[in-house]
């Protein structure tokens, strides 16, 4: 069971929006920043969003971040094929003293 | 772009101690935090400890007991060694840098994976 909550799956159309929740605490979200992550299985994650809402170096601004309270979001404009992949929220947890992941969430571009 | 490369044994018995290694490159070793994460057949990442160059080590608590994370700056390489090992710490497992300002991971390693067997 994760610290932080996302759905296990979310699917959309090419070139439709989509976007993926990532719930948590006042110990984690709540009070520290958030990062996202995109991993194609058998390859490195790779940092998509980090500070809850600024663009990596690279990543195109068809992905975007936001956070509100506990909650944070990873949105996706313009889906592509190439999107599909399993999406990772993380945070550090102030009261665990350690730094959580969400559970994942497989996006199917369909 | 910073690359990672992990390397060790892809197969350990139970009850005995998982052992990896991460080369970085040089001259990158005091800017991160060094991580180990891991992310077991079928499930989600769990980061399981880091160590700053310095000598600072935090540890995931569920594992903390069986976990020693090293630093080897003559090498350029930090070392995971998790002992008493079982078929639950099955998994591929990352090495990856933490920003020492703890908000995010980058760059991070292919991953290795480990799988416990008799």
């Amino acid at each position: 069971q994760s610290v932080l909550t996302q759905p296990p799956s979310v699917s959309a159309a090419p070139g439709q929006k989509v976007t993926i929740s990532c719930s948590g605490s006042n110990s984690n979200i709540g009070y520290n920043y958030v990062s996202w992550y995109q991993h194609f299985p058998g390859t490195a994650p790779k940092l998509l969003i980090y500070d809850n809402n600024k663009r990596h170096s690279g990543i195109p601004d068809r992905f975007s971040g936001s956070k509100s309270g506990t909650s944070a979001t990873l949105g996706i404009t313009g889906l592509q094929t190439g999107d599909e992949a399993d999406y990772y929220c993380g945070t550090w947890d102030t009261s665990l003293s350690a730094w959580v992941f969400g559970g994942g969430t497989k996006l199917i571009v369909l | 772009q910073v690359q990672l490369q992990e390397s060790g044994p892809g197969l350990v018995k139970p009850s005995e101690t998982l052992s990896l290694t991460c080369t970085v490159p040089d001259g990158s070793i005091s800017r991160y935090y060094w991580s180990w994460i891991r992310q077991p057949p079928g499930k989600g990442l769990e980061w399981i400890g880091y160590m700053y160059y310095r000598g600072s080590t935090n540890y995931n608590p569920s594992l903390k007991s069986r976990v020693t994370i090293s630093v080897d700056m003559s090498k350029n390489q930090f070392s995971l060694k998790l002992k008493s090992v079982t078929s639950a710490d099955t998994a591929v497992y990352y090495c990856a840098g933490l920003v020492t300002s703890l908000k995010w991971f980058d760059p991070w390693g292919q991953g290795t994976l480990v799988t416990v067997s008799s």
